[in-house]
């Protein structure tokens, strides 16, 4: 079956724009996780959701990010005020139930750039 | 805060030599401790993983091993293979949350 997918791949933007992120989660997963990774580093939690809520934001580095999963499916990350501090490759990963410990399978992740 | 140190950060070996990977992590509390593989342009695939009940995990080639008292955690690959070359990251998950802090990541190059 599908992977987690991610578009776009590649986001060129210029500093002060704003960008959104799209993840499209295994079918039937019901967690969902964002995770930022800059170069040369580990990936980054930023948030986690179960469901359509967020279960924890405690990641987010700002109030200029911001992502929904309105009907608990595909979840878009908003990047308000773009930063040149922003670029990195922004990882989407799901999880089938979201039960602590489940395999995680991560997409293949949106590589910002902001000029 | 939450902090996991991975060493080293780059490992060149010979093919059908193992490889040793090593993490470290500060919150006693933390009890799940995934490594990932991620090859170039893809996003972290999970390899295998122990919890903290547990003190060693093998699955074929790779190991992992547990010293909760040193809050050490260790992957071993054995007899390399060149499509093992990739870059590794550890994790650990604090109890009771669903945040994971990962480790900087290990290069690892397997030579044929």
């Amino acid at each position: 079956g599908a992977g987690v997918s991610q578009t776009p791949s590649n986001k060129v933007t210029e500093k002060g724009k704003y960008v959104e992120l799209r993840c499209d989660p295994i079918s039937g997963h019901t967690a969902l996780y964002w995770y930022r990774q800059s170069l040369g580093q580990g990936p980054e939690f930023l948030i986690y959701f179960q469901g359509t809520g967020a279960a924890d934001d405690s990641g987010l580095p700002n109030d200029r990010f911001f992502a929904v999963r309105p009907e608990g499916s595909v979840s878009t990350l908003k990047i308000q005020r773009t930063e040149r501090g922003d670029s990195a490759v922004y990882l989407c990963a799901s999880s089938k139930l979201g039960v602590p410990e489940e395999t995680q399978y991560f997409g293949p992740g949106t590589r910002l750039l902001v000029l | 805060g939450e902090n996991v140190e991975q060493h080293p950060s780059t490992l060149s070996v010979q093919e059908g030599d193992s490889a040793v990977i090593k993490c470290t992590y500060s919150d006693s509390a933390s009890n799940y401790f995934p490594w990932y593989k991620q090859e170039l342009g893809k996003g972290p695939q999970l390899i295998i993983d122990i919890r903290s009940n547990v003190g060693e995990k093998k699955d074929q080639r790779i190991a992992v091993t547990l010293n909760k008292t040193a809050k050490h955690f260790s992957l071993h690959i054995t007899e390399t293979q060149p499509e093992d070359s990739a870059v590794y990251f550890c994790a650990a998950r604090k109890g009771g949350t669903y945040k994971y802090i990962f480790g900087t990541g290990t290069r690892l190059k397997v030579l044929a």
